[in-house]
This record gives C-alpha cells, structure tokens and sequence, in this order.
C-alpha cells in the first residue's frame, strides 16, 4: 500500500530565504507526483506536475525534483515570500490508479 | 492551468434534509472525478472516484446510499448528501482528471448541518 509522507510537518521561515520541502513515498511504481498548495478554507491550487519519466520541473521560484527510485521528491522554494504562506501537498498517482495519495502537509509560514 | 469550479461555495441546511453540489470542469472534458472530504487542519479524504456514464467507486467506510455521486456528462458531477446531518458538516473537494494525468481541485464547498 502506497504512502507519503512530508516532513517538516510545519516550518517558518524568515521572508526572503530558500527553502526546501520534503516528500516521501513507499512505493516506486508511481504515475506522477503533484505538488499543491492550500491557503485555508480554499481548495488546492496545483503548483507543479511531474510526470515518472521527468526528474524536475519548474515554475517561477518553485522548483519540484523527483528521485522516483529512491521513493523522494523536493519542492524548492526561492526567495521566499509571505504570500508563500499556505500549507503544501505532495500527492503521487500510484501506477495502474487513478487515485491520489497524499501527504499530511507542510504547513509554511513566511515572517516579514 | 485547467479551471474546476464548484457551487455552492457554502450551504447550511437542517438535519434531515438533503444538499447536492456540483463540480464541473470548465475548460476540459473529465472522464474521471473525485470528491473529497476535509476536516479542520487535516489532510483530503478521498470518498469517491466518479466515471462518467458509470456507477461511482467509493472507498471503504463511505455509505453509498448517503453520499450520492452522479457523473453525468464529462464536465459535471454531482455529490448528493441525503439525510444530512450535524456529523455530516465539513469541507467537501472535487477534482478533475485530465487525459494527461493531471488532476485539478475546485474551490471546495462548507457545509454546516444544523
């Protein structure tokens, strides 16, 4: 049975540093891997999508990594700012599902 | 990205009534939807996995007779809560599978049973 597990739980983090988000999963034969993001009482707002055969993709000052032997994926946040506050989600599509199966979440907080 | 939008955003109604909402996929077409459930500061729970033209899946511990989910064209499902009551009271999340694998959230919708 597939697992993910994202730690730090919850980080804070002066605005401005670089970050670094971890996720894990148990079993290898993964579709692809999402990574969200939800500010509170919303919905998920998808940030990144990497597919099995990919190792990052990136977008603006978010970089997401994949190491899917290894059962690892980061999300790299650059220059970090307090709208960055919100918690983020790394989800995997186990092959042969079409399910999802997330984390618990990274709570983030930036501090001016 | 691809839009999923959901409606309402929030209802409250009485026990023992029924609320539907809806999810729809606004710029693509879905052959498969999934509605989820969230409590206050934990993760989604998924409860369904909804295929258009078909009957829905629902994980283990989600009463089908309650919660129920129809997928009636490629861009709308809809989440029926029958018999509503305070315990049913909580954040509920669609999302949409495009043909790339990709799934895309709505906006989630609160309910309150009172």
């Amino acid at each position: 049975k597939q697992e993910v597990t994202q730690i730090p739980a919850a980080l804070s983090v002066p605005e401005g540093e670089n970050l670094v988000l971890n996720c894990s999963f148990t079993d290898s034969a993964i579709y692809n891997l999402q990574w969200f993001r939800q500010d509170p009482g919303k919905g998920l707002t998808s940030l990144l999508l990497i597919q099995s055969s990919q190792r990052e993709q990136t977008s603006g000052r978010l970089n997401a990594s994949l190491d899917k032997s290894s059962g690892r994926s980061t999300l790299y946040i650059a220059a970090s700012q307090p709208g960055d506050s919100a918690t983020y989600l790394c989800a995997v599509n186990p092959e042969g599902a079409q399910k999802l199966v997330f984390g618990q979440g990274t709570r983030l907080t930036i501090n001016p | 990205g691809a839009v999923v939008s959901q409606h309402p955003s929030r209802v409250i109604c009485k026990s023992g009534t029924s609320v539907k909402i809806e999810c729809r996929s606004l710029d693509f077409q879905a052959t498969t939807m999934f509605w989820y459930r969230q409590f206050p500061k934990q993760s989604l729970m998924l409860m369904a996995t909804s295929n258009e033209g078909s009957k829905a899946t629902y994980e283990q511990g989600v009463e089908k007779d309650k919660f129920l989910i129809n997928h009636a064209s490629l861009t709308l499902s809809t989440l029926t809560v029958t018999s509503a009551h305070p315990e049913d009271s909580s954040f509920y999340i669609c999302s949409a599978r495009t043909r790339g694998g990709e799934q895309y959230f709505g906006p989630g919708t609160r309910l309150t049973v009172t």
